[in-house]
């Protein structure tokens, strides 16, 4: 089964400061694709950005970019000149292309926290 | 906004009852997901249909179950309720069965069972 692991429970960082968020992840399947979701106090999930396992390329999205390291497997999240609204959960996710279901394979989150 | 409801938002309930979230998907989502996030814990896959019919079985205890219906909405029952069910349950949607495309998370029904 695919696991997902993010080894930092809570993360601080000044604002206008860079930070990097980490995961990994396992598995045998060479196809796949990867997401960050933040999850603010008011609980909402929002898609934050999202890698094809078969582009080498990094996914960037403004201030956010990943950093894709397939035979590491891992899978790490850099957001830049962090804003206080930024302060949240995030979460790193991962989605099987095989096995019949599309859902999404979460690991257990980081909190960040932005210091003005 | 993500396009998807759920209600109620809140829901306090006593050890032994049975409860029913409800979750209407995104407009044109077949696809609902159920996940459960105890505290400090990542989200946990529940169940999975797609347009009614299930596909996908994760972490589900024998005393919770879920339906899609004809119109795509999707109901969770729990029932027995124990201390442990506690917990923020999210309903997600996307649409067809596309790997790429996002779940889009509804903002949840916080449980409390006491």
């Amino acid at each position: 089964a695919q696991t997902v692991t993010q080894s930092q429970p809570e993360m601080s960082v000044q604002e206008a400061e860079t930070v990097t968020l980490s995961c990994t992840y396992d598995t045998s399947e060479s196809d796949y694709y990867l997401f960050w979701y933040k999850q603010p106090p008011s609980r909402q999930m929002i898609l934050v950005i999202r890698q094809e396992a078969y582009k080498q390329q990094n996914a960037t999205e403004n201030r956010f970019s990943v950093n894709f390291q397939k035979a590491a497997k891992s899978f790490s999240l850099k957001i830049s000149d962090s804003q206080l609204g930024d302060a949240a959960m995030y979460f790193c996710a991962y989605r099987a292309t095989q096995g019949g279901s599309e859902k999404l394979v979460f690991g257990k989150g980081t909190k960040l926290t932005v210091n003005p | 906004d993500s396009g998807v409801t759920q209600t109620p938002k809140h829901l306090i309930t006593a050890t032994g009852q049975r409860v029913t979230l409800r979750c209407s998907p995104r407009s044109g989502d077949l696809s609902v997901y159920w996940y459960q996030q105890s505290l400090d814990q990542g989200l946990q896959f529940l169940i999975q249909y797609y347009n009614g019919e299930e596909r996908a079985k994760g972490n589900i205890l024998e005393r919770f179950s879920a339906q899609q219906f004809p119109d795509l909405h999707s109901e969770l029952n729990l029932s027995s309720l124990e201390l442990g069910d506690s917990a923020l349950y999210f309903c997600a949607s996307s649409p067809l069965l596309s790997y790429n495309s996002p779940l889009h998370f509804g903002n949840g029904t916080r449980l409390t069972v006491t």
